[in-house]
């Protein structure tokens, strides 16, 4: 396996149930990354995790749980969720967090989410 | 939260033609800029990276960047219709520890 690479592609799943999203990156990255793609909008971050401590949240809904036990995989555990959680999720690594070179972002195919 | 802002488009281009495509952003701190190409279905793909004044070129693509002016520039010359796709400009905000901010992205259109 290279790069980033996230399971399941896709995900259908009623508003009681619990799921997890995997992502995984062998570029031997740092820093990794949650993001949310709606249509027409622009994307959102929705968790940092940096040398496995998260440092952001971007208020997330308590729903969304991520999981990061090492710095190459990073989960994100959904519960209760709702229809207008349906969206593309994508999952990013970057070497650092840093201001310059070596904090480009490299993402995942993503994972295509849809509640019922 | 500061702003990164992209025409929607669709901008149309004949095929051998450049393509340019614009980016503005709102945080004088910001110091990484980065352009995405993403096609319909799949995930972003980083197509350049620019951190300082002036222009960056990768083969057929050329990044421009202005600070004072507060924006950030993609040609694509001899464009092709595998060119067709959105592209994404984020730019790293100051305030927000450098967290990226996202334009909503600038659909283009190859034309053969």
């Amino acid at each position: 396996e290279t790069g980033v690479t996230q399971t399941p592609r896709h995900l259908v799943m009623g508003m009681t149930n619990k799921k997890s999203l995997k992502c995984e990156q062998h570029l031997g990255h740092n820093a990794m990354y949650w993001y949310k793609q709606s249509a027409k909008k622009p994307l959102e971050l929705m968790f940092v995790y940096n040398f496995k401590e998260q440092t952001e949240n971007n208020s997330v809904p308590s729903r969304f749980s991520p999981e990061c036990p090492n710095s190459s995989h990073l989960f994100l555990h959904l519960h209760t969720l709702q229809p207008e959680d349906s969206a593309l999720y994508l999952c990013a690594s970057s070497q650092d967090r840093g201001t310059g070179e070596g904090d480009e972002q490299f993402f995942g195919p993503g994972t295509r989410l849809t509640v019922l | 939260q500061k702003e990164v802002e992209q025409n929607s488009g669709p901008l149309s281009v004949p095929e051998g033609a450049i393509a340019s495509l614009n980016c503005t952003y709102s945080d004088r701190g910001s110091q990484s800029f980065f352009w995405y190409r993403q096609y319909s279905g799949k995930s972003p793909e980083l197509i350049m990276s620019i951190y300082s004044n002036g222009d960056k070129e990768d083969g057929r693509f050329t990044a421009q960047l202005n600070k004072a002016s507060q924006y950030v520039s993609l040609l694509i010359r001899d464009s092709q219709p595998s060119d067709s796709a959105t592209y994404l400009c984020a730019v790293n905000e100051e305030d927000s520890n450098y967290q990226l901010i996202w334009g909503a992205g600038t659909k283009l259109i190859i034309k053969p």
